[in-house]
């Protein structure tokens, strides 16, 4: 059974402050690694995705991938009120379009 | 406007009447999928499909039918739901495979 594993929170961080998402799964056949961010009542919407190891950036946001320890998290610079959403981590297998989503980590930036 | 579009955007029904959810999108992608997701449980994947008339399960195929007998449009169909079915689901599409882009969401009661 393949899994994909995140603290649900919630993570509460201060206005300015790093938030830190981690998230880990199970199969190491995985490809594509996703950061999707879901406001409450509203659909995921894509964030960052990343396809091999080390970091990749875009804006405040940064997403590490090891796949040796076959984790991927992702970095959020000087938090916004507008960042509190559910943060939802996502693993597309080798060959096909199978998808596994973790549970999400709830954030929380107070102003 | 580039979208994913769902109807009906909510659904209460009973208990083994037949229900069709539609999703269609106009990016002309060749990948779709459909989840359902539950408190808790993040986004599951019911089905998805890899191109016209090519489907594959997700996680939690059972209870459920899809069919893509055209690309824009990939229907969700609950031959006898159950009140296990009442949930929130989300249809996506993406281009290659990768990048998913939601639709609205459907909010499905089962009594």
């Amino acid at each position: 059974q393949k899994e994909v594993e995140q603290n649900s929170g919630p993570l509460s961080v201060p206005e300015g402050a790093i938030a830190s998402l981690n998230c880990t799964y199970s199969d190491r056949v995985s490809q594509s690694f996703f950061w999707y961010r879901q406001y409450s009542g509203k659909s995921p919407e894509l964030i960052m995705s990343i396809y091999s190891n080390g970091d990749k950036e875009d804006g405040r946001f940064t997403a590490q991938l090891n796949k040796a320890s076959q984790y991927v998290s992702l970095l959020i610079r000087d938090s916004q009120p507008s960042d509190s959403a559910t943060y939802l981590c996502a693993v597309i297998y080798t060959g096909g379009f199978k998808t596994i989503f973790g549970a999400g980590t709830r954030l929380f930036v107070k102003a | 406007e580039a979208q994913v579009t769902q109807n009906p955007r909510y659904l209460i029904t009973v208990t083994g009447k037949k229900l069709t959810v539609t999703c269609s999108q106009n990016m002309n992608h060749e990948y779709m999928s459909w989840y359902r997701q539950d408190p808790g449980l993040g986004l599951r994947q019911i089905y998805y499909s890899m191109n016209v008339e090519v489907t594959d399960k997700g996680d939690v195929p059972e209870g459920y039918k899809v069919s893509r007998k055209e690309k824009r449009n990939f229907p969700l169909i609950l031959e006898s739901p159950s009140p296990n079915q009442t949930s929130l689901y989300f249809c996506a599409s993406s281009l290659t495979g990768d990048t998913q882009y939601f639709g609205p969401g459907t909010r499905l009661t089962v009594l």
